[in-house]
């Protein structure tokens, strides 16, 4: 069995660019969450996608989006890109994000902004 | 609201030798669950065990068992014969609310495993 897959490994952008990066949850898994991982802030939570729909969300700024699309798959879209905004991106994949149900992460991606 | 705390940054333990890592959290709901994670330094968030509050006994996995006190709530996860390969930063963490999709975290805890 497939376990969670992040796309791209490792990325580098220009401030002010914009970065779309891909989750590709286990296969038949619901949720898929999102979390920003840095050394100051440690893990926070970004937003939670269920059956396409946004069921929760974080305090990011707007700059910060994301969507899932029918397959599960998810995506995530930071536009206008600033330095804070290195980091490394993990993203969750639950059978259905509930009490009872186990979340496994993908290997995640690591932003750099310069 | 839920809340985790990871009192040790880091930790020693000799190889072959046993460590309990600790973990404490706040709730008010009556159904909840209790995770813990390993991240080695390559980034990727290890899934090790899952402890529910309804679970009658300490949830075990290989060498990774779970010390389960719902009253002092606290969820210690105990590593026997730790190998070189178990240093990694350990996390504990739970739903969001319980019922969400959203996960918190504790600060972490840097295992570091002497040979």
């Amino acid at each position: 069995k497939a376990g969670v897959t992040q796309t791209p490994r490792y990325l580098i952008k220009t401030r002010g660019q914009q970065v779309t990066l891909s989750c590709s949850p286990i296969s038949g898994h619901r949720s898929v969450s999102w979390y920003q991982q840095t050394p100051g802030q440690g893990l926070q939570f970004l937003f939670e996608y269920f059956s396409e729909t946004q069921r929760n969300k974080g305090n990011f700024p707007g700059r910060f989006s994301g969507r899932q699309f029918s397959n599960s798959r998810s995506e995530m879209n930071v536009s206008t890109l600033e330095l804070g905004d290195s980091a490394l991106y993990l993203c969750a994949s639950s059978l259905s994000g509930t009490v009872n149900t186990e979340a496994f992460f993908g290997q995640g991606t690591r932003l750099t902004v310069v | 609201a839920q809340k985790i705390t990871q009192t040790q940054p880091g930790m020693f333990v000799q190889e072959k030798e046993a460590v309990t890592l600790d973990c404490t959290y706040d709730t008010s709901d009556p159904s909840y669950g209790l995770f813990w994670y390993k991240q080695p330094s390559s980034g990727e968030m290890i899934f090790l065990i899952y402890q529910g509050s309804y679970d009658q006994q300490n949830a075990t996995e290989g060498r990774y068992s779970l010390n389960f006190q719902k009253a002092r709530k606290s969820a210690n996860l105990v590593i026997s014969a730790s190998q070189l390969g178990d240093s990694a930063m350990y996390f504990c963490a739970m739903r969001d609310p319980p019922g969400g999709g959203k996960l918190i975290f504790g600060q972490g805890t840097e295992l570091s495993v002497k040979p």
